[in-house]
């Protein structure tokens, strides 16, 4: 089946303790992205990678790193994590060769960070 | 620098209704557009997208939206409303290499029986 698979899924955490959320595609694509979803604010984009080793600053990719070694996963870092980092997270998979393609969204990540 | 505002963060509608959801987007080019859907404790599915072919564009579930650039819109209609469409919809925007992602705040869709 085709899918996007990101684990925790539920993370609580505290302030400064380093995580990593990890995000993994099966559909063999090229690009991949992360978002963070508030209540009022929608979905923005925190990084994103066109493909392997190639990653690029979204909207709001302060207190985030990203890494693309392999095709199929993206992991979120966060090295600090503070209070304001308590979000709902989404990773997305899409294959834009011949013109923009579909998204495909994982399951998210609900981090609380006391 | 683009972006997506979605009229109304709350529509409620009666089951057997029209459906109308808003987005309007700003930007110098006519990006490529996006709904999104999103059911409780769920990621995002695509209803419908346009990519600068057809302006009017039919998606799942018998939704449809319209791009219309004099308005720099792309508003979300279904002619019915179920009860199953009951969720958070959202409008979303990407730049002409298709990256970078700009969503609307979202419109969450109540039905009433």
């Amino acid at each position: 089946e085709a899918q996007v698979t990101q684990n925790p899924r539920y993370l609580i955490t505290v302030t400064g303790k380093k995580l990593t959320v990890t995000c993994s595609q099966n559909m063999n694509h090229e690009y991949m992205s992360w978002y963070r979803q508030d209540p009022g604010l929608g979905l923005r984009q925190i990084y994103y990678s066109m493909n392997v080793e190639v990653t690029d600053k979204g909207d709001v990719p302060e207190g985030y790193k990203v890494s693309r070694k392999e095709k199929r996963n993206f992991p979120l870092i966060l090295e600090s994590p503070s209070p304001n980092q308590t979000s709902l997270y989404f990773c997305a998979s899409s294959s834009p060769t011949g013109g923009v393609e579909t998204q495909y969204f994982g399951p998210g990540t609900r981090l609380l960070v006391l | 620098a683009q972006s997506v505002t979605q009229l109304g963060s709350h529509v409620s509608v009666s089951e057997g209704a029209l459906v109308l959801l808003r987005c309007n987007y700003s930007s110098s080019v006519p990006p490529y557009l996006f709904w999104y859907v999103q059911y409780p404790n769920q990621g995002l599915q695509l209803l419908l997208k346009y990519t600068s072919a057809a302006t009017l564009v039919k998606g799942i579930n018998g939704f449809e939206a319209e791009f219309k650039k004099s308005e720099t819109s792309f508003h979300l209609t279904k002619p019915s409303a179920h009860m199953s469409d009951a969720a958070e919809y959202f409008c979303a925007a990407t730049d002409t290499g298709g990256f970078k992602t700009i969503f609307g705040a979202g419109t969450r869709l109540f039905v009433k029986a």
